[in-house]
């Protein structure tokens, strides 16, 4: 079956700093993927929907600035946490979307700010 | 709006024994409806999709579930559970055709003990 990646699996950072997460299709191409969050022992939410070559789409109440992301390619797509705080610690999935609309999920990277 | 909800937070049973986790949704127009296995600290794997067609779907692991229109219901069931199974259970609703995002419901964890 179709593999998505992510990298880091694991990222610590401090406070006010930015990390980047990516997330790749290995075996397909995508023109669409998604970045999901999830809090401990809680749902997915929708963050944003991301188009190869175009803006992405923010979920209500998510800010665009502050998560941005960028689908350069058709087999990638990074999230970056600008100026992080602890309250952004959270794990973070992307799904990528295959040209029959099969959606494949990540294994996910837990972020944790300090 | 459309939404997910997942009856049980948490479903304690024996191996060998029979499990349902159930799941209702609420939309306005056509679904199509997943489930989806977490591991700890892992991805989301499809367990099994409803399109359309037969409302009894088969998916893997020996799990099944069954679409119900008039009870917007799609419960998920194992005729006899492992203790592999334990794991954290998610429902989903696609938002619009296939391939568009997911909309989960918080989840059920499913713990299976000797």
């Amino acid at each position: 079956g179709a593999v998505v990646s992510q990298h880091p699996s694991w990222v610590i950072c401090k406070s006010g700093t930015s990390v980047k997460i990516e997330c790749r299709s290995l075996d397909f191409q995508a023109t669409t993927m998604f970045w999901y969050r999830q809090f401990p022992k809680q749902s997915l939410m929708l963050m944003a929907t991301s188009n190869e070559g175009s803006k992405a789409t923010y979920e209500q109440g998510v800010e665009k600035d502050k998560f941005l992301i960028n689908h350069a390619s058709l087999t990638l797509s990074t999230l970056t946490v600008t100026s992080a705080h602890p309250e952004d610690s959270s794990f973070y999935i992307c799904s990528a979307r295959d040209p029959s609309y099969e959606q494949y999920f990540g294994p996910g990277t837990r972020l944790t700010v300090t | 709006a459309q939404s997910v909800t997942q009856l049980d937070s948490q479903v304690p049973v024996f191996e060998e024994a029979p499990v349902e986790l159930r799941c209702n949704y609420s939309s306005s127009v056509s679904v199509y409806l997943f489930w989806y296995v977490q591991y700890p600290n892992q991805g989301l794997q499809l367990l099994l999709k409803y399109l359309s067609g037969s409302t009894l779907v088969k998916g893997i692991n020996g799990f099944e579930a069954e679409f119900n229109k008039s009870q917007t219901s799609f419960h998920l069931r194992k005729p006899s559970v492992h203790i592999s199974d334990t794991a954290e259970y998610f429902c989903a609703l696609s938002r619009g055709q296939a391939g568009t995002a997911l909309i989960f419901g918080k989840g059920t964890t499913l713990s299976v003990s000797s």
